[in-house]
């Protein structure tokens, strides 16, 4: 069965500080790859995705996130945070092989970022 | 850009009530999905749903809960009796074809 895990359920962090959210999941086919972000009242939305391709991809807001097959990792990076980065960043995984676009999406616990100015 | 939508925002319903929570997923999207997350929880898939059947569920997704399509536009969710765990965010999302879901704000279902 498909897990993802998120070390880090609680970071703080000053602004401007770097930042770098990890997550490993587990499964032995291929996968998608995901980071949403929830700010305080608000809903899910994409950060970046992983299909294929350049394993380093770059998302929205000056985020980016690193795939590494061999470590089952897609950790999240930033290089120096701002105030408004507060919030609640969730990894996500589904699995490549199934056709069409019915796949769930496994969550990992999620990790709540708190930036202070 | 379009978006999913879900209403109502809150939910406040007594044990053992029927509620029906309302997605109005983007309008060229195929495929649907109903999502929960417990307070203080990971997010939880529910239900996945194409073609006007579902496609896979969870083991939560139990013969309390359903799904339509009733319409073309929306999509619902119905909880048959509710219980006090079923207390979460429930969340809605649509897909194109690729894997990528685009999530409603959810709607906060509050069982006493």
């Amino acid at each position: 069965a498909q897990s993802v895990s998120q070390h880090n359920h609680h970071v703080i962090l000053s602004e401007a500080a770097s930042l770098e959210l990890g997550c490993n999941y587990s499964y032995g086919g291929t996968v998608n790859l995901f980071w949403y972000v929830q700010y305080p009242g608000q809903h899910l939305q994409l950060l970046l995705k992983y299909f294929s391709g350049d394993p380093l991809v770059k998302g929205i807001k000056g985020f980016e996130a690193e795939f590494i097959k061999s470590k089952f990792s897609f950790n999240l990076r930033k290089p120096s945070v701002q105030w408004s980065d507060t919030a609640e960043y969730f990894c996500a995984v589904n699995a490549q092989e199934r056709t069409g676009g019915y796949n769930k999406l496994i969550f990992g616990a999620g990790t709540r970022l708190a930036v202070h100015p | 850009e379009p978006e999913v939508t879900q209403t109502p925002s809150h939910q406040v319903t007594q044990m053992g009530q029927e509620v029906i929570l309302r997605c109005v997923p983007i309008s060229n999207h195929l495929y649907f999905y109903w999502y929960r997350q417990i307070l203080g929880q990971k997010v939880e898939f529910l239900v996945s749903f194409y073609n006007n059947e579902i496609s896979e569920k969870s083991e939560i997704f139990d013969d309390q809960f359903s799904v339509e399509r009733p319409d073309g536009s929306n999509f619902t969710l119905k909880i048959r009796s509710t219980k006090l765990e079923d207390s979460a965010m429930y969340f809605c999302a649509s897909a194109p074809q690729n894997n990528e879901q685009f999530f409603g704000p959810g709607t906060r279902l509050t069982v006493l």
